[in-house]
């Protein structure tokens, strides 16, 4: 069975220009969460989606990121403009019931110059 | 709210040797504890963890036990291998809802041969 994956594994780009991650879990899990390790700081959590619906968007930074699940599949996340501070590693993690174990992928890191 | 503080790194140690890193948390009601694990060019890992108080969690020749009177979960293990060196992160899932999972910074360990 293949595990969550996120594409691409590493993003550069300049102040100002858009971003989009996405993310692939693992087939039949419901549940789906985007994390966020900034150089120095603590993984946060940024949202949670069961199926198609965000069930929490607490950890979002603002309006300049955007997350979606279209169909309950796939996520993706972006980031329109980006900003420096937005530089960091995100990481995202399903699971098949909410108290069960998150399976992570390998992460996004993402460089804003 | 929630947190969780971590014993700072980065922890080296030579093999065989033994391995105690401390993580203590904050919450409110009764949150499960957790140890993930990032090997080098790798996603987060579950590696242990703990759902009340008292439970041992164990896995690889780690350990940690869940503390409700110290409010600690410290990972230990008896004789570290070079092929532990990993980056360790306590973390805990509230009681809420959605069971995002709130991160300690993370302790970088080295063992050398």
């Amino acid at each position: 069975e293949a595990g969550v994956t996120q594409f691409p594994s590493h993003s550069v780009i300049e102040k100002g220009q858009t971003v989009t991650l996405r993310c692939d879990p693992i087939s039949g899990h419901d549940n789906l969460y985007w994390y966020r390790r900034v150089m120095g700081k603590e993984i946060k959590f940024l949202l949670h989606f069961v199926k198609e619906s965000k069930q929490d968007e607490s950890g979002m930074p603002n309006n300049r990121f955007l997350a979606e699940r279209t169909g309950g599949t796939y996520s993706t996340l972006k980031v329109q403009p980006a900003e420096l501070e937005d530089s960091g590693v995100y990481f995202c993690a399903s699971s098949q019931e909410r108290m069960h174990e998150q399976f992570f992928g390998p992460g996004t890191r993402l460089t804003v110059l | 709210g929630d947190s969780v503080t971590q014993m700072e790194g980065p922890v080296t140690l030579s093999e065989e040797a033994f391995l105690t890193i401390n993580c203590t948390y904050t919450a409110t009601g009764y949150p499960s504890l957790f140890w993930y694990v990032q090997y080098p060019g790798e996603g987060l890992q579950l590696l242990l963890k703990a759902t009340k108080a008292d439970d041992k969690g164990s896995n690889k020749g780690f350990e940690a036990t869940y503390r409700k009177e110290t409010t600690s979960f410290h990972l230990e293990k008896g004789s570290v291998q070079v092929s532990d060196s990993a980056v360790y992160f306590c973390a805990l899932a509230g009681a809420g809802n959605n069971r995002k999972l709130i991160w300690g910074l993370g302790t970088s360990l080295a063992v050398n041969p």
